[in-house]
């Protein structure tokens, strides 16, 4: 099973700051199979990320994802109030389709 | 518009069953993968089970393997989750996910609003 491991576990930003959250698996992803999901308190998670860099339907181009292997990045160019929110990173290459513990943004 | 609706959950005592049902709307269903995924309170995102396009290819957590069983009706546009022997840390919402490919390869792209399902005597 491949555990991903996320960091930090809490980033507290000001809008309009940059964001840079990061996703480390312990074994290679399969084809770059990394998704972001971002949840907001009493919602459901939405997706952002897939392919490691290839925005989901409707996300805005702040969000961007990067890496390949082991190590992913997620970042949000500028914070925008609605941002602030939990985010989880995911493989899906292998049939144990994990997610890691995730990385709170929260504000400053 | 993709709907995902989960029903089901409720309080339940532990080593009892509950079966939870996902119905699904404005997409092909029988083209996509489905998944359960829980999330405890308080708690991240924790993946359940999944279930190929035609039901050939089946997956469970190590934590629920032998005691949840998956399953789709694709003339009902339908998925399902059986589970048996419910421990108190079984206790959780339950997501109904959409993928967006047949088995692996796709994340998960629309998800339901949850069942709560909470193991308690």
């Amino acid at each position: 099973e491949i555990v991903l491991t996320q960091s930090p576990g809490t980033l507290s930003l000001s809008p309009g700051e940059r964001a840079t959250l990061s996703c480390r698996a312990s074994q290679s992803v399969s084809s770059s199979y990394l998704a972001w999901y971002q949840q907001k308190p009493g919602q459901a998670p939405r997706l952002l990320i897939y392919g490691a860099s290839s925005r989901a339907t409707g996300i805005p181009d702040r969000f961007s994802g990067s890496g390949s292997g082991t190590d992913f990045t997620l970042t949000i160019s500028r914070l925008e109030p609605e941002d602030f929110a939990v985010y989880y990173c995911q493989q899906y290459g292998s049939p144990r389709f994990t997610f890691g513990p995730g990385t709170k943004v929260d504000i400053k | 518009e993709v709907q995902l609706v989960e029903s089901g959950g409720g309080l339940v005592q532990p080593g009892r069953s509950l079966r939870l049902s996902c119905a699904a709307s404005g997409f092909t269903f029988d083209d996509y993968a489905m998944h359960w995924v829980r999330q405890a309170p308080g708690k991240g995102l924790e993946w359940v089970s999944g279930i190929s396009w035609n039901s050939g290819s089946i997956g469970y957590a190590d934590s629920v393997k032998g005691r949840f069983t998956i399953s789709r009706d694709n003339a009902k546009n339908s998925l399902y989750l059986q589970m048996n022997s419910l421990r108190a840390e079984d206790t959780a919402l339950y997501y109904c996910a959409k993928a967006r490919r047949t088995w692996v390869a796709g994340a998960f792209d629309y998800w339901g609003q949850g069942t709560l399902v909470t193991v308690s005597s």
